[in-house]
């Protein structure tokens, strides 16, 4: 029962590349969330995307960053031009419908470091 | 966005106690209020959880309080034991409202003593 895959585990980037972060949700799941944890922070939510579609990124920043969870395969947060601040935590989540069973699973995480 | 403030930051409890875990919030729309347990360099995992219809829910050594009319709820972890130590995150969400994102709180660093 695999649960929800994050890759890389650990990013390093120099300031100004560009990072892109991977999420195959758990099996069965077609909903996946993007949340962003800063040291000593709780997790901030950033998007929700169902596949193909975006249907809430009222977290994510304006520039710079992008998601997407397409037909097939995984779902990719992008982060063009890197800045040190990026540097964090990056979780996704999945879940299998919303209403009443609303649990979010959460993979394992990616650490970003832009230096 | 809304916020949920959680406290203490840090906690620390001897093996066998009571620990409590206490949070607010301002939103009266949240319904859904989980509480999940983060070890370093893993993600959160989900404990327990409750919506606001109940008071309280038990799950073995895990209790949420929810008192609706002061917009707080906290998680007891009776018999704390070593292997509880860990960071917890109290969070909520407006599933009736159709938002599914979870507003969490800051942490609070638990450790359990020997």
């Amino acid at each position: 029962n695999a649960g929800v895959m994050q890759n890389p585990r650990h990013l390093v980037r120099r300031r100004g590349q560009e990072a892109r972060l991977r999420c195959s949700p758990m099996k069965g799941h077609s909903h996946v969330y993007w949340y962003r944890q800063l040291p000593e922070e709780g997790l901030k939510f950033m998007v929700y995307l169902q596949k193909e579609n975006i249907i809430d990124e009222s977290g994510m920043p304006k520039e710079r960053f992008s998601a997407e969870f397409p037909k097939e395969g995984p779902s990719i947060l992008r982060i063009q031009q890197v800045v040190r601040g990026d540097s964090a935590a990056y979780f996704c989540a999945s879940s299998h419908m919303t209403g009443v069973n609303t649990e979010a699973f959460f993979g394992q995480g990616t650490r970003l470091t832009v230096v | 966005q809304q916020q949920v403030k959680q406290s203490p930051q840090s906690l620390i409890v001897q093996k066998g106690g009571i620990s409590i875990i206490n949070c607010a919030y301002e939103n009266t729309a949240f319904d859904y209020f989980p509480w999940y347990q983060q070890f370093p360099g893993k993600g959160p995992a989900l404990l327990i959880a409750i919506r606001p219809d109940v008071s309280e829910k038990k799950e073995g050594r895990f209790t949420i309080s929810f008192n609706k009319s002061a917009k707080q709820f906290s998680l007891h972890i009776m018999d704390s034991q070593p292997g509880d130590s860990a960071t917890y995150f109290c969070a909520a969400s407006m599933t009736g409202a159709g938002s599914y994102q979870l507003t969490f709180g800051k942490g609070t660093k638990l450790s359990v003593i020997p």
